[in-house]
């Protein structure tokens, strides 16, 4: 499967700030999907991003696609302590690669 | 409901002695995976599964084994556990392995100590 670098891989905000993180890839991607994985709990699908500067909205999460394809981000604005967690950014498998998901980044909230 | 359940959600066992992790799905989807999660290393494939009677490694397949008899079912094997297979293990399913599919639903995951 195709690799992606994702950053950073650790942040800790106060409540209320905003968080992003970033996925960038040498080549250009087909698609990216994004997962979200609570403390204790296991991944669960946010989202795909299909079309070159794709931008979606899920309530206070923004994901984007970049033009070119190979990079792509989520923010959280205003974030609250149910945002906790781990936020994978994940490229198509390579046929039966399979999804490759990577550290992550981790967002650690301080009240 | 749409669901990958895997069980037990918890096992403490000893170093030898052989365990099966089961993982079944209700989607009919084709493909299935096995992923462990230690602190630092994230998420990585163990075995997957195109099909029934099609399994291959992963990037992390030693110490394990897998099959595929039926579609719903992906049972992850341990013949010999060790001490350094202690970790959190997930099991997946998608329609599709690659950029056809639209998402991957996961187990609720099993946390495996070997003592």
């Amino acid at each position: 499967g195709q690799q992606v670098m994702q950053i950073p891989q650790y942040q800790h905000v106060q409540e209320g700030e905003d968080f992003t993180t970033y996925c960038n890839s040498s080549t250009t991607l087909s698609n990216i999907q994004w997962y979200k994985q609570r403390p204790g709990g296991h991944p669960v699908f946010l989202i795909q991003l299909v079309k070159s500067g794709e931008v979606k909205k899920q309530k206070r999460l923004t994901f984007q696609f970049g033009e070119a394809k190979k990079n792509s981000s989520l923010h959280i604005t205003a974030t609250q302590t149910t945002d906790v967690g781990t936020y994978f950014c994940v490229p198509p498998g390579g046929g039966a690669d399979g999804l490759t998901f990577g550290k992550g980044t981790h967002l650690i909230i301080q009240p | 409901e749409a669901q990958v359940t895997q069980n037990p959600r918890y096992l403490i066992t000893v170093t030898g002695k052989k365990l099966t992790v089961t993982c079944s799905q209700n989607m009919n989807h084709e493909y299935m995976s096995w992923y462990r999660q230690d602190p630092g290393l994230g998420l990585r494939q163990i075995y997957y599964s195109m099909n029934v009677e099609v399994t291959d490694k992963g990037d992390v397949p030693e110490g394990y084994k897998v099959s595929r008899k039926e579609k719903r079912n992906f049972p992850l094997i341990l013949e010999s556990p060790s001490p350094n297979q202690t970790s959190l293990y997930f099991c997946a399913s998608s329609l599709f392995p690659d950029s056809r599919s639209t998402e991957a639903f996961f187990g609720q995951g099993t946390r495996l100590t070997v003592v």
